[in-house]
């Protein structure tokens, strides 16, 4: 089974401060997503990659960066977190080569910012 | 702008019924779309992936594709209270190796 995790299910930070979150992932896929979900919104797109140190920017990557050191490892980074960045925060994964580019998800970080 | 177009309900069937929830999508060289569910509070989990024109059957779900009508459906026989839940529709566009386009999600309700 595909199993990706994220480093916490509910975050609280405060305005300004810098926010890390984790993605794991342990089935060896090379293509790994952050989304945001926001009620009326759907799923958004902050960033992706496909390979180690490679990175695409998604539909709203202002206000974030991300770093993957490691094939199985994702990280989103909110350089100076602000209130409109509370969201629930996904992190997927796929197959890139010989796959049927099925998305696998993490359970969500919950980030509030105050 | 590629899009995925979905009714956001909610759906209200009884319990024993058949839930339809249907998806439509722009990009008329799309290769593979899925089928989502997604409880409260939860991630989307993955519950039905087709590639071809037809149907394909997974235990009490059947999705059904046409690739000429740019649509894609789900089909839930015998629903569960338990099937309560927001269905996303995802669809790859032909241009894309990584990226899926997501609807917005059907909302069902299965009364009991």
């Amino acid at each position: 089974d595909v199993k990706v995790t994220q480093s916490s299910r509910y975050l609280v930070k405060r305005t300004g401060e810098k926010v890390f979150l984790e993605c794991v992932q342990d089935m060896d896929h090379e293509n790994m997503f952050w989304y945001r979900q926001d009620p009326g919104l759907g799923l958004r797109l902050i960033y992706f990659s496909y390979d180690v140190k490679m990175k695409e920017k998604g539909d709203i990557p202002e206000g974030y960066s991300v770093s993957r050191e490691k094939k199985e490892r994702f990280s989103l980074i909110l350089e100076s977190a602000s209130t409109n960045q509370t969201s629930m925060y996904l992190c997927a994964s796929s197959l890139r080569f010989m796959g049927g580019y099925e998305q696998y998800f993490g359970p969500g970080t919950r980030l509030t910012v105050t | 702008q590629k899009e995925v177009e979905q009714n956001s309900g909610p759906l209200s069937v009884p319990e024993g019924a058949i839930a339809s929830l249907n998806c439509t999508y722009s990009d008329r060289g799309s290769q593979s779309f899925f089928w989502y569910r997604q409880y409260s509070g939860k991630s989307p989990e993955l519950i039905m992936s087709i590639y071809s024109n037809g149907d394909k059957e997974d235990g009490r779900f059947t999705a059904q594709l046409n690739k000429a009508s740019q649509y894609v459906s789900l089909l839930i026989r015998d629903s569960q209270p338990s099937d309560s839940a927001t269905y996303l529709c995802a669809v790859r566009p032909m241009d894309s190796s990584y990226k899926l386009i997501f609807g917005s999600g059907t909302r069902l309700l299965v009364r009991p």
